[in-house]
């Protein structure tokens, strides 16, 4: 079955680098998410990766994928204050199918 | 107006009381879903809605209905709530293809006492 896991919690320094991992048992996988939650808020999606890619990069955000060992990983660079949230990896094997979602890990940044 | 727009925000009711969420999308997609949020288990699904004469049971459906009463519309009902039903529930959708992900809504928090 599908199984996406993350470490629960991780705390940065302001203008530190933060790397959020994931990793993921499907090797089907076809599409692979992050997702971002502030306090009180749905889920918005912060940026996608298709499995036939190993980086993508959109400002400070850079998605690592390492598809021999099912990882995926968050970088930000220069993290700030408002990017304290829960982070959310979810993968999907194709098209069409429902994402299935890690356990979030929180990201506290500290001034 | 929000793309995703999930009523009451937030809800204290009874055990063994019926109590419907209600969600409605301005996007146009044809996809639905229903998933709660409980601390360190992420989302799990509980139903989804293809189009509207679609409806599928998601991994922990148990306890929970839903109807589609239109393309913009899919609610949730707990026929009897129970205290473990206390949770977050997201309401998403996205389009045919699913590819670029779901748009959430801001999320009912249901509280059983």
């Amino acid at each position: 079955g599908e199984d996406v896991e993350q470490s629960l919690f991780l705390s940065v320094r302001e203008g530190d680098s933060s790397v959020i991992n994931c990793t993921y048992t499907d090797s089907s996988s076809t599409y692979l998410y992050w997702y971002k939650q502030e306090p009180g808020a749905g889920l918005q999606l912060l940026t996608y990766i298709f499995s036939n890619m190993d980086m993508k990069q959109d400002q400070r955000l850079t998605v690592l994928l390492n598809k021999k060992d099912k990882h995926l990983s968050l970088r930000i660079a220069d993290t700030q204050t408002g990017d304290s949230a829960i982070y959310f990896c979810a993968e999907s094997m194709n098209a069409g199918n429902m994402l299935t979602f890690g356990g979030g890990t929180r990201l506290m940044v500290k001034p | 107006d929000a793309d995703v727009t999930q009523t009451p925000r937030n809800r204290i009711t009874k055990t063994g009381k019926r109590i419907m969420l209600e969600c409605s999308q301005t996007k146009g997609h044809d996809r639905m879903y229903w998933y709660r949020q409980d601390p360190g288990l992420g989302l799990r699904l509980i139903y989804y809605s293809f189009d509207v004469k679609d409806i599928n049971k998601g991994e922990i459906s148990d306890g929970y209905s839903v109807s589609r009463q239109a393309q913009a519309k899919f609610s949730l009902s707990l026929e009897s709530a129970i205290p473990n039903q206390t949770a977050l529930y997201f309401c998403a959708t996205s389009d045919a293809t699913g590819a670029y992900g779901y748009t959430f809504g801001s999320g009912t928090r249901l509280t059983v006492v």
